[in-house]
């Protein structure tokens, strides 16, 4: 069976512009999640959805944006882009949004902001 | 404040060395507990998990950890490391209820001498 993939595999943008990242689910999972790791730290939590709805979000601006599909794939939008949004993104999946909370990640978007 | 602490940013040991990796974490309530590893070149895969019941559980690899909730720990450990353990282990918390994001630690990065 296929993994979590994601798209593009690297980016690079210019500040102020507005990028679209992409993931597909481990076939079978609903719930999809979104993290940021910075180089030299853990991955951080921006977003979980569920069934296509947003079920957390963590302590990122309202320049991120995200949202699931019917398909249960997943948008990770980032609007303005700061030279400190360059990291590696992490979409995770689960097979559902109730416990066990199990993810399983993807390979991430690398995305380079100059 | 949720977080979780990785004592060794990195740590190089010998084949055939014992290995312990600290985790320790501060959360209000009941936790799941998560290590991932990431080899170099390839995504987060989940080593272990802890959900419930037997404190001591055991992974992928040859690798077990100890949840000791009255010092809110779960340590790796691997009795004999080989060289294909080089990689970065990360520790990761998630509460039960009320939340749906991971917390991860800042990571270990492990280097194994042949």
């Amino acid at each position: 069976d296929a993994g979590v993939t994601q798209s593009p595999t690297h980016l690079i943008k210019t500040r102020g512009q507005q990028v679209t990242l992409r993931c597909s689910p481990i076939s079978g999972h609903k719930s999809v999640s979104w993290y940021q790791q910075v180089l030299g730290q853990g991955p951080q939590f921006i977003f979980q959805y569920y069934e296509k709805e947003e079920r957390g979000r963590g302590n990122f601006p309202d320049r991120f944006s995200a949202r699931q599909f019917p398909n249960y794939s997943s948008e990770l939008n980032v609007n303005a882009l700061l030279l400190g949004d360059s990291a590696l993104y992490l979409c995770a999946s689960s097979l559902s949004g109730m416990p066990p909370y199990e993810q399983y990640f993807g390979p991430g978007t690398r995305l380079t902001v100059t | 404040a949720q977080s979780v602490s990785q004592h060794n940013h990195h740590v190089i040991l010998s084949e055939a060395a014992s290995l312990e990796l600290g985790c320790n974490y501060s959360y209000g309530g009941t936790v799941n507990l998560f290590w991932y590893v990431q080899y170099p070149g390839q995504h987060l895969q989940l080593l272990l998990k802890y959900f419930s019941g037997d404190p001591l559980v055991k992974g992928i690899k040859g690798f077990e950890a100890e949840f000791i909730k009255s010092k809110f720990s779960f340590n790796l450990r691997k009795p004999s490391v080989q060289w294909s353990d080089t990689a970065e282990y990360f520790c990761a918390v998630k509460g039960t209820s009320g939340t749906y994001k991971y917390i991860f630690g800042t990571g270990t990065r492990l280097k194994v001498l042949a």
